[in-house]
């Protein structure tokens, strides 16, 4: 049974980071990549970044270029993704999905989310 | 990258047949068939419905279909039911190896 498994929700101070992971069970990790999506309450949906698990190659939108940073751990089949020099604009519910072809098209498998509060 | 540009919502009652449209440009939609389709309900997280234009992924029904044409995607849900209320999400591969998602549709079953 494929599954995602997200850290716990966050609160974090204006200026600080925070790393969000990603545990995943059910399937091939090192076949996968994994993408972070996010969403602020009431809006859309606003892509991050992705993963692949096998090479460890990631993109960024320029956006989030400078600030996230994605990387994976092969030992225990889990991902991460760093933000920094947080603002509360970067308040939102974080979402880990996985592609288990690793073509990075079929992004079938997601987490449930992981909230994070920026507040001073 | 601009958010790909979708009509804020759309409404149906049950039975009919509704389209939303997904409107990018040729550095996105209308250079690459690597357009997604997400559904979510409140409070959850996105289900893909739809890849590379008009594959529908595993398990979902035969009345979601989607299509392309130039720089505008679409996704057509036949025989509308309520349980198909929620908000729908383009996505679309860029010539910046990225991705952007659609602004969002809130579907109405009238």
């Amino acid at each position: 049974q494929m599954q995602l498994v997200q850290s716990g929700p966050e609160v974090k101070k204006p200026g600080t980071s925070v790393k969000v992971s990603c545990k995943t069970s059910g399937f091939t990790f090192s076949n996968s990549a994994v993408q972070w999506v996010r969403q602020a309450r009431g809006q859309r949906l606003e892509w991050i970044g992705w993963i692949v698990v096998g090479s460890g190659h990631t993109n960024y939108p320029q956006k989030f270029q400078e600030r996230v940073t994605i990387s994976r751990d092969m030992s225990t089949g889990t991902v991460y993704m760093e933000v920094r020099s947080l603002s509360s604009e970067d308040t939102a519910v974080y979402y880990c999905a996985a592609d288990r072809g690793g073509s990075g098209d079929v992004f079938e498998y997601w987490g449930l989310g992981t909230l994070v509060t920026v507040s001073s | 990258q601009s958010a790909l540009t979708q009509p804020a919502s759309v409404s149906g009652s049950p039975g009919q047949s509704i389209t939303i449209y997904c409107t990018g440009s040729s550095s996105d939609i209308g250079g690459y068939n690597y357009v997604s389709w997400f559904q979510q309900h409140p409070g959850k997280a996105p289900k893909l419905m739809i890849y590379d234009v008009s594959n529908r992924a595993s398990g979902v029904s035969k009345r979601f279909s989607g299509s392309k044409s130039g720089n505008t995607a679409s996704l057509t849900i036949s025989g509308l039911q309520a349980e198909d209320e929620a908000d729908y999400y383009c996505c679309s591969y860029t010539n910046s190896r990225t991705r952007v998602f659609g602004t969002g549709t809130k579907i109405t079953v009238l």
